[in-house]
């Protein structure tokens, strides 16, 4: 596609359901990031993939979330037994590998989850 | 640890001031600063800097990187009531990590 997306756009739940948020990276883009940010703040780096492994995880917040890619391109995210500190803006980017061009990230407009 | 910081952290100018925003960076493997505008929900790209001491620049708005100093500024001239944003930070190493700042709120009032 032209840019990076994401499903849903909303996602309301209850607590202690589970939840999954989806990202379509731009086609070719080999790096695949998450990240969440809460009303008013900053990103929080959650997980990257290169092609379909997360060489650093060390994001996550809890063992509740996990995120996958298969085929180097749709990667979801995860989040077990929702909480409602989980509630957040989760967004997903996307670039070329470093040293295969230009690496600035683009981003998909975004997953807003609200937990109840 | 990795770290990027900003300041100021929000910023109050009034239409047509020049402000200065502020990065400065902790990494392991440097690879690149990126600056980005956040309105709404998605950052928006701005800048790449890789060299030291090479101005890039955007109509008024203009950033250069010094490595020596392990820091950044993003310069905006004549500011707009529609520079009103959040203005992010972002280190990349070459492990393709990328670590962001908190943000700069800079509000631009007629």
């Amino acid at each position: 596609g032209a840019g990076v997306s994401q499903s849903p756009s909303n996602k309301v739940t209850e607590k202690g359901k589970d939840v999954e948020l989806r990202c379509d990276p731009i086609s070719g883009h080999t790096a695949l990031y998450w990240y969440r940010q809460s009303l008013g703040q900053g990103l929080e780096f959650l997980i990257y993939f290169q092609g379909n492994s997360a060489p650093d995880k060390s994001g996550l917040p809890s063992d509740r979330f996990s995120a996958e890619r298969t085929g180097g391109s749709v990667s979801t995210l995860t989040i077990q037994r929702t909480q409602q500190e989980d509630s957040a803006v989760y967004l997903c980017a996307s670039s070329l590998r470093d040293g295969q061009g230009p690496n600035e990230q683009f981003f998909g407009p975004g997953t807003r989850l609200t937990v109840l | 640890e990795d770290k990027v910081v900003q300041s100021p952290l929000s910023l109050v100018v009034h239409e047509g001031d020049t402000v200065t925003l502020n990065c400065s960076y902790e990494v392991t493997n440097f690879r690149s600063l990126l600056w980005y505008k956040q309105e709404k929900k998605a950052p928006t790209f701005l800048f790449m800097l890789t060299s030291s001491g090479i101005e890039k620049k955007s109509g008024r708005l203009s950033s250069i990187l010094d490595k020596k100093e392990l820091s950044s500024i993003l310069n905006i001239t004549a500011t707009q009531t529609g520079d009103s944003a959040i203005y992010l930070c972002a280190v990349r190493t070459s492990y393709d990590k990328v670590i962001f700042g908190p943000g700069t709120s800079l509000s631009v009032i007629p």
